[in-house]
């Protein structure tokens, strides 16, 4: 059973540009989230998404950043017009609801860099 | 708004040390906590799950203590190995959305 798979591992990108970053949850797992580590800094929430629809997304800058689950496919987190302050990992987490737990398994992150 | 805390923030041990980190949380109301090692520039694996209706966890060398009365957790690390060096970090989900608060983890050393 494979484990959380994220792609690209590193992303460079110049200011402006835009960037996907793409999340495969584990198998059976319907709950995505999107955790961001800036340099020297802890992890931060930033979105919970189910299959098509966005639970949570109070940890979200209000503008540039964008997430979407949809029916097929992987999750993917959308960044426009990157700045050299989003450069930092992005990790991606699922989770299986079960009735007693919800434990979240992370992937190995993206690192995006803004030159 | 839950705050999570973990002190030290570094801890340099020798090998075959038994040693304890230390969690925080300022709101009790938790669904669940859990312990993760992140390597460097690495994921992370996840370590313990403790639910609110538990007091411990415990796998193979590791035992995870939580008192949601006091806002604290604790992992224990029984007979510490080199291959224990790495960021320990604790999150814990509130449980409205399932979202984890993450405390700013302890890097550990173990010194062979």
């Amino acid at each position: 059973n494979a484990g959380v798979m994220q792609n690209p591992r590193h992303l460079v990108r110049r200011r402006g540009q835009e960037a996907r970053l793409r999340c495969s949850p584990m198998k059976g797992h319907s709950h995505v989230y999107w955790y961001r580590q800036l340099p020297e800094e802890g992890l931060k929430f930033m979105v919970y998404l189910q299959k098509e629809n966005i639970i949570d997304e109070s940890g979200m800058p209000k503008e540039r950043f964008s997430a979407e689950f949809p029916k097929e496919g992987p999750s993917i987190l959308r960044i426009q017009q990157v700045v050299r302050g989003d450069s930092a990992a992005y990790f991606c987490a699922s989770s299986r609801r079960t009735s007693n737990s919800y434990e979240q398994y992370f992937g190995p992150g993206t690192r995006l860099t803004v030159t | 708004k839950q705050e999570v805390t973990q002190i030290p923030a570094a801890l340099s041990v020798p090998e075959g040390e038994n040693l304890v980190l230390n969690c925080s949380f300022t709101d009790s109301a938790i669904y669940n906590l859990q312990w993760f090692r992140q390597d460097p520039g690495k994921g992370l694996t996840s370590l313990l799950l403790i639910q609110s209706s538990q007091r411990e966890q415990t796998s193979g060398r590791l035992n995870a203590s939580l008192d949601k009365s006091s806002g604290r957790s604790t992992l224990y690390i029984a007979a510490s190995q080199p291959g224990d060096s790495a960021t320990y970090l604790c999150a814990v989900n509130s449980g409205a959305t399932n979202k984890l608060i993450f405390g700013t983890g302890t890097l550990l050393a173990v010194q062979p």
